[in-house]
């Protein structure tokens, strides 16, 4: 079944600095890739995501990329912001099957 | 339009007891997945349902049930609870299977479970 890692599994960024979190999958058919944040004490919100058709997608602060041949995905936060700080998930799934989550990259955005 | 909700926000049980969990999807959503999420872990798939049927299933015991309702609301059951089944337990709604090729989802807030 698929498997997804993520690192680093804390990361701590100045105030400003840009920050970014790299997973990789291992089932070839998987074909959405969503990104989660997670604040403590609530459920995860999604806050972007990737399709296996297109290879980069930027909103605003935060971009995504996905190299499938490598089978690589990566979050880019630039102009990190104090709320920023929470635990960040990749996950990845295909058509019909459940999300495989990563075990999550706690971000600290130092003042 | 109203996102997933969850209730209770959190419950406190003993070894060997059963808890019912309740989650309400989001509007115009028919498709409802329960996770797992152990303290410092990504959430864990339990099962998922679409149109009241069970569609897919993780690698959990047989006690742990759950039911769609034709307003597309879900429970999940827990019998004879044990000690690690103390986690967060999340709900997350998605527009539907067939309808969809990717399998977006958005999550409620979940439910805390102590169990001493």
């Amino acid at each position: 079944g698929e498997n997804v890692e993520q690192h680093p599994s804390t990361l701590s960024v100045q105030e400003g600095d840009s920050a970014v979190i790299k997973c990789t999958y291992s089932d070839s058919a998987s074909n959405y890739f969503p990104w989660y944040k997670q604040e403590l004490g609530k459920g995860p919100q999604l806050i972007i995501d990737i399709r296996s058709n297109v290879g980069e997608k930027k909103d605003q602060r935060i971009a995504v990329t996905l190299n499938k041949t490598a089978k690589h995905f990566s979050l880019h936060i630039t102009e990190t912001q104090p709320e920023d700080s929470a635990v960040y998930f990749c996950a990845a799934s295909k058509r019909g099957d459940k999300i495989i989550f990563g075990k999550g990259t706690r971000l600290h955005i130092l003042p | 339009e109203t996102g997933v909700t969850q209730s209770p926000t959190h419950l406190i049980k003993t070894r060997g007891q059963q808890v019912t969990l309740r989650c309400s999807s989001q509007s115009g959503h028919n498709t409802v997945s329960w996770y797992q999420q152990a303290l410092g872990q990504g959430p864990q798939f339990i099962f998922q349902y679409y149109r009241e049927e069970e569609n897919g299933r993780g690698n959990f015991p047989p006690r742990f049930s759950g039911l769609q309702f034709p307003n597309y609301s879900s429970e999940l059951n827990v019998n004879a609870l044990e000690l690690d089944d103390s986690a967060l337990y999340l709900c997350a709604s998605s527009p539907g299977l067939a309808e969809i090729s990717y399998n977006e989802q958005f999550f409620g807030p979940g439910t805390r479970l102590t169990v001493l």
